[in-house]
C-alpha cells in the first residue's frame, strides 16, 4: 500500500537552510498523474501549501514562497527532497510529504490522498 | 489574491447533522476537496473532485459546490468526527488554497 515518511532535522537556526526527505513506497514517482507534494502546518495554525514534483520531474512551488524552496527526487531511492533555504522563524511548524493526484489536461491538481505522519521542525537560535 | 473562508468552528449533537462553509474569495472555485484532521493526527482525505469520496470514506460525508460556496456535510454526527476540516482548491499545480480550517465539536 502506498506509504510516505518524512525525516529530517527537528530544530534549525534562522537564516539557515534545512533539508527534509520524504521516503516512499508502494507507488512510482514516475507513474503518470502522479506526484508528491509538500504541506507544512504551523503550531495550532492551519495548512500552508509548499509545492510538489510530479511525474516527470518538474517542480511546481507555491509562488509565495519559491525563492526560497526546492523540491527535487531521486527515483531510484524513492526519495523526494525538500530544501529551505534563509529559514526564519515562520518556517516552524509540522512538515508533510503527501501523495497526489494530479490531473493532467490541464495539468491541476486533484487531491493529496495519502498523507505521511508529519515532521515537526523548530526554528531557534 | 485568492482566499478560502471557514468558519472557525461548527458544533452538533450526536446523530444530527451539520454543514461546513467554504466560500472562495477570488477566482474561480474549482475541483475542491476536503480533509479531515483529528487531534494529534495527519490530515486524511475524505472528498476530492467536489463531491467524490475515495474508498473507505464514509457515506456520512457529503459534500457540494454551488458558485464560490463548496459545503461539507457531515451525517449522524458521531463522536469520532471530532476534528478540523479544511477545505483545498487548486490554482493549476503551483498553489492549492487551503480554508483556514473548522473545528467540529460533537456535543
Amino acid at each position: 500500500q502506498i506509504s510516505l515518511k518524512e525525516s529530517g532535522p527537528s530544530l534549525v537556526r534562522p537564516t539557515q537552510s534545512f533539508t527534509l526527505t520524504c521516503t516512499i513506497s508502494g507507488f512510482s514517482l514516475n507513474t503518470f498523474g502522479v506526484g508528491v507534494a509538500w504541506v507544512r502546518q504551523p503550531p495550532g495554525a492551519a495548512l500552508e501549501w509548499l509545492g510538489l514534483i510530479d511525474w516527470s520531474g518538474d517542480g511546481h512551488l507555491s509562488r509565495s514562497l519559491d525563492d526560497r524552496l526546492t523540491v527535487t527526487r531521486d527515483t531510484s531511492r524513492n526519495l523526494v527532497v525538500l530544501t529551505v533555504t534563509n529559514v526564519d522563524f515562520e518556517d516552524r511548524g509540522i512538515y508533510f510529504c503527501v501523495h497526489a493526484d494530479i490531473g493532467y489536461a490541464p495539468k491541476v491538481l486533484h487531491s493529496l490522498d495519502f498523507w505521511g505522519q508529519g515532521t515537526l521542525v523548530s526554528v531557534s537560535s | 489574491q485568492p482566499a478560502l473562508t471557514q468558519p472557525a468552528s461548527v458544533s452538533g449533537s450526536p446523530g444530527h447533522s451539520i454543514t461546513i462553509s467554504c466560500s472562495r474569495v477570488g477566482g474561480t472555485f474549482n475541483l475542491v476537496s476536503w480533509y479531515q484532521q483529528r487531534p494529534s493526527g495527519a490530515p486524511r482525505l475524505i472528498i476530492f473532485q467536489d463531491n467524490l469520496r475515495p474508498s473507505g470514506i464514509s457515506h456520512r460525508f457529503a459534500a457540494s459546490t454551488f458558485g464560490n460556496t463548496a459545503s461539507l456535510t457531515i451525517s449522524g454526527l458521531q463522536a469520532e468526527d471530532e476534528a478540523d476540516y479544511y477545505c483545498a482548491s487548486p490554482i493549476g499545480l503551483s498553489d492549492l488554497l487551503f480554508g483556514g480550517g473548522t473545528k467540529v465539536t460533537v456535543l
